[in-house]
């Protein structure tokens, strides 16, 4: 199998509060994870890929001190939104990277983190 | 970087009848083309995909297409059901170590009865 989750699965905070959201691969090891942020009716964008035991990197647009990825474990990556405002009100989904020998690797998918800044 | 362009944006089939949706790259060095169907407030579930040294391959119902020389892709749906209604979206990647997916923006498909 290949099961990820993610917790929360919906979070309502205040403005100017900080939010952690958390992804973990359940039943294999993930040496890279990704994060993306999906608005209603859009598609996924990627913001960061996360890797073990090293700095993430973040996609061109997407601020590093707002948005704190930290890859700690093979089977667990965290997403700190530092300082929401409304407009990060997002659906947060994270994915994690089977690492099968092949040069493919599919990419499997959290449940999703719905953040509701106040 | 890449740039993945889907079409059509929405698509209103009949039940049993076929759909289509097609997407377009622009990275040559793309290799891995997966297709991902989202029910609203869900994950996104790999449905099928595609590597770039096969130019067609079929699960059951859906089936993909590749065309590499022009850069795009398609995927099809026979005898459409009512639980296909959902957004769909393609994606592209280098594979390899990056295997960053870019995205498409998404079909929302709708079968009606």
């Amino acid at each position: 199998g290949a099961v990820v989750s993610q917790h929360p699965s919906w979070v309502i905070c205040k403005s100017g509060t900080s939010v952690k959201i958390e992804c973990r691969s359940l039943d294999f090891q993930a040496t890279t994870m990704f994060w993306y942020r999906q608005f209603p009716k859009q598609s996924l964008m990627l913001m960061a890929t996360s890797n073990e035991g090293s700095k993430a990197t973040y996609e061109q647009g997407v601020e590093k001190d707002k948005f704190l990825i930290n890859h700690a474990s093979l089977t667990l990556s965290t997403l700190t939104v530092t300082s929401a405002h409304p407009e990060d009100s997002s659906f947060y989904i994270c994915s994690a990277r089977k690492p099968i020998p092949t040069i493919f690797y599919e990419q499997y998918f959290g449940p999703g983190t719905r953040l509701t800044v106040t | 970087g890449e740039n993945v362009e889907q079409h059509p944006s929405t698509l209103s089939v009949q039940e049993g009848d076929s759909a289509v949706i097609k997407c377009t790259y622009s990275d040559s060095a793309s290799n891995y083309f997966p297709w991902y169907k989202q029910e609203l407030g869900k994950r996104p579930q790999l449905i099928i995909d595609i590597r770039s040294n096969v130019g067609e391959k079929k699960d059951q119902r859906i089936a993909v297409t590749l065309n590499k020389t022009a850069k795009h892709f398609s995927l099809h749906i026979t005898e459409t059901q009512p639980e296909d209604s959902a957004v769909y979206f393609c994606a592209a990647s280098r594979g390899g170590t990056a295997s960053k997916l870019t995205f498409g923006t998404g079909t929302r498909l709708q079968v009606t009865l």
